[in-house]
């Protein structure tokens, strides 16, 4: 079975703090992504990646930025941490496009 | 706007009986996917349909899909205690974009 792992379930950090979240996967997949999770606003896609170094902006990159240097590896940095990131992140990762994608259980953040 | 919206947004039924949950979405698709979520965790992938298909099965469950209506049903029969989590359809959007739904909280009373 594809294992998706996330570095921290829960994290607390600080407003203006760099945030850095990490996630690796074990099955040599191309594609991976990095949602939020909100009540009433569902998954929102944040980054995703499709090789190494290779990024594409989803539907709210603003205040991110990701870096995937190695296949395995994606991880998410909030540039300056501010409360409304305060949030659910699910990474995720699939073998092909269009693929079902395999979750991690997701890093609860709050900024205080 | 969301491609995938799901109906209802909410469902309680008691053990043992069917649960229905539909999902709709707007443009034209290569294939539509429902997960599950338990409380506080990631998702998990249940089933994949293709535009060329009307509908599948995986154990209990039954995936229909309507591409005339744009529409897609999921059907849980003899549902458990364990069935309690949230499911969301997803859509894919683009080349490699999935696109997701807020979801139907599914509980189950014992």
């Amino acid at each position: 079975d594809v294992k998706v792992t996330q570095s921290s379930r829960y994290l607390v950090k600080r407003t203006g703090e760099k945030v850095f979240l990490e996630c690796v996967q074990d099955m040599d997949h191309e594609n991976m992504f990095w949602y939020r999770q909100d009540p009433g606003l569902g998954l929102r896609l944040i980054y995703f990646s499709y090789d190494v170094k290779m990024k594409e902006k989803g539907d709210i990159p603003e205040g991110y930025s990701v870096s995937r240097e190695k296949k395995e590896r994606f991880s998410l940095i909030l540039e300056s941490a501010s409360t409304n990131q305060t949030s659910m992140y699910l990474c995720a990762s699939s073998l092909i496009s269009n693929q079902p994608q395999h979750f991690g259980d997701g890093t609860r953040l709050s900024i205080l | 706007s969301q491609q995938g919206e799901e109906d209802p947004q909410a469902l309680s039924i008691q053990e043992g009986e069917n649960a229905t949950m539909n999902c709709s979405y707007k443009t034209s698709i290569n294939n539509l996917q429902w997960y599950r979520q338990n409380s506080g965790r990631g998702l998990v992938h249940l089933i994949l349909i293709r535009s060329n298909e009307r509908e599948k099965h995986s154990g209990r469950l039954r995936v229909t899909l309507d591409t005339s209506k744009k529409s897609s049903s999921l059907l849980i029969t003899a549902s458990r205690a364990a069935d309690t989590a949230s499911y969301f359809c997803a859509t894919v959007q683009g080349a490699q974009k999935l696109v997701f739904g807020q979801g139907t909280r599914l509980t189950i009373n014992p």
